[in-house]
């Protein structure tokens, strides 16, 4: 069964504080892998990664992906409050065009 | 440039009603993606369609049901609703079948 998991499920840090976030993945015809932002409701677009080892960067914000072992992480150095948020990963499949999610992570960055 | 609109934001039903949410998607976009999104949950896909067909269908039963206009927006439409079905119905547009997905506001449907 295709598969996303993200980890941790949740995490609290402090304003300045860089954070790993971790997405894993199990799917049949991966094509690429993206990131989401999820502060209210609508997900709104970070990254999408399609080769191994290339970073991606935005900001403080950077991501990058293993396909060899199947997973992507995304950073974010020097945290601000308004960071906090979920954070998707989803991953696309060739096979039927859907894109399959992670649960997120719920960033918490205390003032 | 519109982003992707929906309406309306939020909804509160009974059980056994039935439910028509609105999407119209980003500019230029001719791909729309439903997702049902419980909470603390990431979103779960519903169905998708593209040139007015259901291009790919989720892990939904036939409640679930959907149409596209020639002008791209689209309906989602849930029929006996159950409690289980409150959640957050998030629309996505995207060009054919391009990675990504550009989200809408979301309609919160709320299941007494």
């Amino acid at each position: 069964e295709d598969k996303v998991v993200q980890s941790p499920l949740s995490l609290v840090v402090h304003e300045g504080d860089t954070v790993t976030l971790n997405c894993s993945y199990e799917v049949t015809n991966f094509r690429s892998l993206l990131w989401y932002k999820q502060e209210k409701k609508a997900p709104t677009f970070l990254f999408m990664l399609t080769s191994s080892g290339i970073e991606k960067k935005s900001g403080r914000l950077s991501s990058i992906l293993d396909k060899k072992e199947l997973f992507s992480i995304l950073n974010i150095t020097a945290t601000q409050t308004g960071d906090s948020a979920v954070y998707l990963c989803a991953v696309f499949m060739d096979s039927n065009y859907q894109l399959i999610w992670g649960a997120g992570t719920k960033l918490i960055i205390k003032p | 440039d519109a982003g992707v609109t929906q309406s309306p934001t939020h909804l509160i039903k009974t059980r056994g009603q039935q439910v028509t949410l609105r999407c119209s998607p980003k500019s230029g976009h001719d791909t729309v993606s439903w997702y049902q999104q419980a909470l603390g949950q990431g979103p779960q896909f519903i169905f998708q369609y593209y040139e007015e067909e259901e291009r790919q269908r989720g892990n939904f039963p036939d409640r679930f049901s959907g149409h596209q206009f020639p002008n791209y927006s689209s309906e989602l439409n849930v029929n006996a609703l159950l409690l289980g079905d409150s959640a957050l119905y998030l629309c996505a547009s995207s060009w054919d079948i391009q990675e990504t997905q550009y989200f809408g506001p979301g309609t919160r449907l709320l299941v007494l």
